[in-house]
């Protein structure tokens, strides 16, 4: 099984600033990482798949990069909207599915 | 209207059994894979299962296998979580989430809440 770490558990950001959420692999996922929004008392949100492709909607704020073991998420000028948690999502190696346990942005 | 409906939660005592069912609409439901993803109160995300667009497929986690059963009704778009020997554990937010074809969760529903509690 793929164990995913993010870090930090929690990221406090003052509106306007740049926010980095960090997903690292046991072992390699390729390009094979989504990444999801989830606001309290919701369901999750598909934000970014294949590392680095923004899903239907998403601002472009929002950018993925990294490959095989480390990934990023940045969020480029945090709105207030943007408070939530985020997870990554391997889909390399299945199954299991397994994802992150989550970073926590809080608007400073 | 693409969406996902989600039913059947509610509290069952340790060592009990509950169905949940996931309604889909406004997408070619036979033509994707399907999952379950769980939330634990103030926790993570857990993959639970999946089923294969055709019903023939089926795979779990070790944490369930042998106590979930996932199924669907093509005919009925419709997708089904039938759950054994429920533990305090398996207390959580039950999702029903589609594949996007290439292997990750593209749509989610809101979710129902399981309470395994005596």
């Amino acid at each position: 099984e793929i164990v995913m770490t993010q870090s930090p558990a929690t990221l406090s950001v003052s509106p306007g600033e740049r926010a980095t959420l960090s997903c690292r692999a046991s072992q390699s996922v390729t390009s094979n990482l989504a990444w999801y929004q989830q606001k309290p008392g919701q369901a999750p949100r598909l934000l970014i798949y294949a590392t680095s492709t923004r899903a239907t909607g998403i601002p472009a704020r929002f950018s993925g990069s990294g490959s095989g073991t480390e990934f990023t998420l940045t969020i480029s000028s945090l709105q207030s909207e943007d408070s939530a948690v985020y997870y990554c999502l391997q889909y390399n190696n299945w199954p299991p599915w397994t994802f992150g346990h989550g970073t926590k942005v809080d608007i400073k | 209207q693409v969406q996902l409906v989600e039913s059947g939660g509610g509290v069952v005592q340790p060592g009990g059994s509950l169905r949940l069912s996931c309604a889909a609409s406004g997408f070619s439901f036979s033509s994707y894979a399907m999952h379950w993803v769980r939330q634990a109160p103030g926790q993570g995300l857990e993959w639970v299962a999946v089923v294969s667009f055709d019903g023939n497929q089926r795979y779990y986690p070790d944490s369930v296998k042998g106590r979930f059963t996932i199924s669907r009704d093509n005919s009925k778009n419709k997708v089904y979580l039938q759950m054994y020997t429920l533990r305090v554990e398996d207390t959580a937010v039950y999702y029903c989430a589609k594949d996007s074809v290439n292997w990750y969760f593209d749509l989610w529903g809101r979710g129902t809440l399981v309470t395994v509690s005596s």
